[in-house]
Protein backbone atom coordinates (compact mmCIF):
# COMPACT_ATOMS: atom_id res chain seq x y z
CA UNK A 1 0.00 0.00 0.00
CA UNK A 2 2.91 2.39 0.06
CA UNK A 3 4.08 1.96 -3.20
CA UNK A 4 4.01 4.41 -6.11
CA UNK A 5 3.98 2.81 -9.64
CA UNK A 6 5.73 5.50 -12.49
CA UNK A 7 4.97 4.98 -16.25
CA UNK A 8 6.80 5.04 -18.73
CA UNK A 9 10.35 3.95 -17.50
CA UNK A 10 11.86 5.68 -20.15
CA UNK A 11 10.66 8.51 -22.97
CA UNK A 12 11.98 10.06 -25.92
CA UNK A 13 10.43 13.13 -26.90
CA UNK A 14 11.20 16.29 -29.84
CA UNK A 15 12.58 19.30 -28.56
CA UNK A 16 8.65 21.12 -28.42
CA UNK A 17 6.83 18.34 -28.11
CA UNK A 18 4.78 17.02 -24.87
CA UNK A 19 6.08 15.06 -22.25
CA UNK A 20 3.80 13.00 -20.12
CA UNK A 21 4.65 10.78 -17.06
CA UNK A 22 2.28 8.99 -14.82
CA UNK A 23 2.04 7.72 -11.44
CA UNK A 24 -0.42 5.99 -9.40
CA UNK A 25 -0.91 5.26 -5.39
CA UNK A 26 -2.48 2.74 -3.36
CA UNK A 27 -2.58 4.78 -0.07
CA UNK A 28 -5.49 6.82 0.02
CA UNK A 29 -4.16 8.90 3.34
CA UNK A 30 -1.55 10.06 0.50
CA UNK A 31 -1.85 13.76 1.03
CA UNK A 32 0.79 15.68 -0.86
CA UNK A 33 2.27 14.86 -4.10
CA UNK A 34 5.58 16.29 -5.42
CA UNK A 35 7.66 15.68 -8.58
CA UNK A 36 11.24 15.94 -8.52
CA UNK A 37 13.67 15.85 -11.03
CA UNK A 38 17.53 14.23 -11.17
CA UNK A 39 20.31 15.38 -13.34
CA UNK A 40 23.37 12.40 -13.68
CA UNK A 41 25.43 13.29 -10.35
CA UNK A 42 22.87 15.36 -8.37
CA UNK A 43 20.58 15.40 -5.75
CA UNK A 44 16.46 15.54 -6.59
CA UNK A 45 15.60 18.99 -6.99
CA UNK A 46 11.85 20.00 -6.27
CA UNK A 47 9.61 20.86 -9.45
CA UNK A 48 6.25 21.21 -8.83
CA UNK A 49 4.11 19.94 -6.12
CA UNK A 50 0.20 19.43 -5.50
CA UNK A 51 -2.52 18.42 -3.11
CA UNK A 52 -5.59 16.09 -3.56
CA UNK A 53 -8.14 18.96 -2.97
CA UNK A 54 -6.91 20.06 -6.56
CA UNK A 55 -7.46 18.64 -9.62
CA UNK A 56 -4.62 20.78 -11.46
CA UNK A 57 -1.69 22.84 -10.72
CA UNK A 58 0.27 24.40 -13.26
CA UNK A 59 3.91 25.97 -13.19
CA UNK A 60 5.47 27.34 -16.32
CA UNK A 61 6.05 24.30 -18.36
CA UNK A 62 4.90 22.05 -15.93
CA UNK A 63 1.29 21.08 -15.10
CA UNK A 64 0.54 18.37 -12.79
CA UNK A 65 -2.72 16.66 -13.50
CA UNK A 66 -4.60 15.11 -10.21
CA UNK A 67 -7.56 12.01 -10.35
CA UNK A 68 -8.41 11.72 -6.68
CA UNK A 69 -11.16 9.06 -7.73
CA UNK A 70 -8.78 7.22 -10.03
CA UNK A 71 -5.68 7.70 -7.57
CA UNK A 72 -3.63 8.34 -10.39
CA UNK A 73 -1.58 11.70 -11.31
CA UNK A 74 0.60 12.87 -13.97
CA UNK A 75 3.39 15.20 -14.89
CA UNK A 76 3.19 17.04 -18.00
CA UNK A 77 5.95 18.99 -19.81
CA UNK A 78 5.25 21.35 -22.65
CA UNK A 79 7.39 22.51 -25.19
CA UNK A 80 9.76 20.22 -23.98
CA UNK A 81 13.74 21.21 -24.52
CA UNK A 82 17.16 19.38 -24.51
CA UNK A 83 17.71 20.91 -20.98
CA UNK A 84 14.87 18.97 -19.73
CA UNK A 85 16.54 16.07 -20.48
CA UNK A 86 16.66 13.91 -16.66
CA UNK A 87 15.14 11.24 -14.56
CA UNK A 88 11.68 12.29 -13.18
CA UNK A 89 10.44 10.80 -9.69
CA UNK A 90 6.95 11.31 -8.63
CA UNK A 91 6.67 10.84 -4.72
CA UNK A 92 3.75 10.71 -2.23
CA UNK A 93 3.95 11.65 1.53
CA UNK A 94 2.31 10.71 4.65
CA UNK A 95 1.50 13.58 7.12
CA UNK A 96 2.33 11.54 10.21
CA UNK A 97 5.97 12.28 10.41
CA UNK A 98 5.71 14.87 8.67
CA UNK A 99 8.04 15.07 5.30
CA UNK A 100 8.63 11.21 4.42
CA UNK A 101 8.05 10.44 0.92
CA UNK A 102 7.66 7.52 -1.01
CA UNK A 103 9.01 7.78 -4.55
CA UNK A 104 8.31 6.18 -7.73
CA UNK A 105 10.95 4.05 -9.40
CA UNK A 106 11.42 6.97 -11.97
CA UNK A 107 11.45 7.99 -15.86
CA UNK A 108 14.67 8.57 -17.55
CA UNK A 109 13.33 11.16 -19.57
CA UNK A 110 15.68 12.56 -23.59
CA UNK A 111 14.40 15.23 -25.41
CA UNK A 112 16.10 15.08 -28.82
CA UNK A 113 17.10 18.37 -30.32
CA UNK B 1 22.09 30.54 2.02
CA UNK B 2 23.88 27.74 1.40
CA UNK B 3 22.30 24.48 0.25
CA UNK B 4 22.43 21.17 1.52
CA UNK B 5 26.40 19.75 1.22
CA UNK B 6 27.46 15.96 2.28
CA UNK B 7 30.58 14.36 2.51
CA UNK B 8 32.36 12.60 1.12
CA UNK B 9 30.97 12.70 -2.42
CA UNK B 10 32.33 8.83 -2.94
CA UNK B 11 33.71 6.29 -0.65
CA UNK B 12 34.74 2.75 -1.13
CA UNK B 13 34.62 0.31 1.48
CA UNK B 14 34.94 -3.80 2.18
CA UNK B 15 32.11 -6.09 3.19
CA UNK B 16 31.63 -6.43 6.85
CA UNK B 17 33.16 -2.55 8.07
CA UNK B 18 31.41 0.66 9.25
CA UNK B 19 30.79 3.87 7.42
CA UNK B 20 29.62 7.55 8.59
CA UNK B 21 28.57 9.38 6.05
CA UNK B 22 27.73 13.68 6.96
CA UNK B 23 25.55 16.17 6.15
CA UNK B 24 25.04 19.76 6.33
CA UNK B 25 21.33 21.19 6.17
CA UNK B 26 20.29 24.42 4.56
CA UNK B 27 20.53 27.38 6.78
CA UNK B 28 17.19 27.75 8.71
CA UNK B 29 16.08 23.94 7.94
CA UNK B 30 16.02 21.66 11.25
CA UNK B 31 14.64 18.50 9.77
CA UNK B 32 17.31 16.23 8.33
CA UNK B 33 15.95 13.28 6.54
CA UNK B 34 17.93 10.19 4.55
CA UNK B 35 17.37 8.44 2.04
CA UNK B 36 19.10 5.59 0.05
CA UNK B 37 19.02 5.28 -4.10
CA UNK B 38 20.06 1.92 -5.52
CA UNK B 39 20.99 2.25 -9.48
CA UNK B 40 18.33 3.13 -11.40
CA UNK B 41 15.81 3.34 -9.03
CA UNK B 42 13.63 5.90 -6.95
CA UNK B 43 15.29 6.71 -3.67
CA UNK B 44 14.12 5.05 -0.20
CA UNK B 45 13.34 6.44 2.75
CA UNK B 46 16.02 5.35 5.96
CA UNK B 47 15.33 7.96 8.38
CA UNK B 48 14.30 11.66 9.67
CA UNK B 49 15.48 13.56 12.38
CA UNK B 50 14.05 16.40 14.27
CA UNK B 51 15.38 18.22 17.34
CA UNK B 52 17.94 15.65 17.88
CA UNK B 53 15.23 12.98 17.74
CA UNK B 54 14.83 10.09 15.40
CA UNK B 55 11.28 11.20 14.01
CA UNK B 56 10.19 8.19 12.21
CA UNK B 57 12.25 5.34 10.38
CA UNK B 58 12.03 3.77 6.71
CA UNK B 59 12.27 -0.16 6.32
CA UNK B 60 15.74 -0.40 7.29
CA UNK B 61 17.63 -2.51 9.77
CA UNK B 62 18.94 -1.76 12.80
CA UNK B 63 22.74 -1.08 11.50
CA UNK B 64 21.81 2.00 9.94
CA UNK B 65 21.65 4.27 12.85
CA UNK B 66 21.94 8.05 12.86
CA UNK B 67 22.38 11.02 14.82
CA UNK B 68 21.40 14.83 14.56
CA UNK B 69 23.61 17.62 16.04
CA UNK B 70 22.56 20.86 17.31
CA UNK B 71 23.56 22.97 14.33
CA UNK B 72 21.03 20.50 12.62
CA UNK B 73 23.95 19.03 10.74
CA UNK B 74 23.59 15.04 10.59
CA UNK B 75 25.01 11.46 10.46
CA UNK B 76 24.38 8.20 8.56
CA UNK B 77 26.33 5.11 9.79
CA UNK B 78 25.96 1.89 8.68
CA UNK B 79 27.60 -0.92 10.49
CA UNK B 80 28.57 -4.55 8.75
CA UNK B 81 28.40 -3.02 5.68
CA UNK B 82 27.02 -5.59 2.54
CA UNK B 83 27.36 -5.78 -0.86
CA UNK B 84 23.73 -4.17 -0.91
CA UNK B 85 24.16 -1.01 0.21
CA UNK B 86 26.31 -0.48 -2.24
CA UNK B 87 24.48 3.22 -3.36
CA UNK B 88 23.61 6.57 -3.75
CA UNK B 89 22.91 7.97 0.20
CA UNK B 90 20.79 11.46 0.32
CA UNK B 91 20.49 14.04 2.77
CA UNK B 92 17.57 16.33 2.67
CA UNK B 93 16.77 18.94 4.60
CA UNK B 94 13.31 20.81 5.37
CA UNK B 95 11.30 23.20 7.52
CA UNK B 96 9.15 21.73 10.71
CA UNK B 97 5.97 19.94 8.96
CA UNK B 98 4.14 22.81 11.65
CA UNK B 99 5.43 25.49 8.85
CA UNK B 100 3.39 24.28 6.20
CA UNK B 101 6.73 23.81 3.90
CA UNK B 102 6.83 20.44 2.34
CA UNK B 103 9.60 21.04 0.73
CA UNK B 104 12.78 19.09 0.67
CA UNK B 105 15.81 20.36 -0.26
CA UNK B 106 18.38 17.40 -1.40
CA UNK B 107 22.27 17.45 -1.53
CA UNK B 108 24.25 15.72 -4.52
CA UNK B 109 24.64 12.81 -1.87
CA UNK B 110 27.64 10.34 -1.03
CA UNK B 111 28.01 7.24 -3.92
CA UNK B 112 29.02 4.20 -1.63
CA UNK B 113 30.65 1.06 -3.37
CA UNK B 114 30.91 -2.21 -0.94
CA UNK B 115 33.69 -4.76 -2.31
Amino acid sequence: QQQVKQSPQSLIVQKGGISIINCAYENTAFDYFPWYQQFPGKGPALLIAIRPDVSEKKEGRFTISFNKSAKQFSLHIMDSQPGDSATYFCAASLDNYGQNFVFGPGTRLSVLP
Amino acid sequence: ETGVTQSPTHLIKTRGQQVTLRCSSQSGHNTVSWYQQALGQGPQFIFQYYREEENGRGNFPPRFSGLQFPNYSSELNVNALELDDSALYLCASSLPVYRGDYGYTFGSGTRLTVV
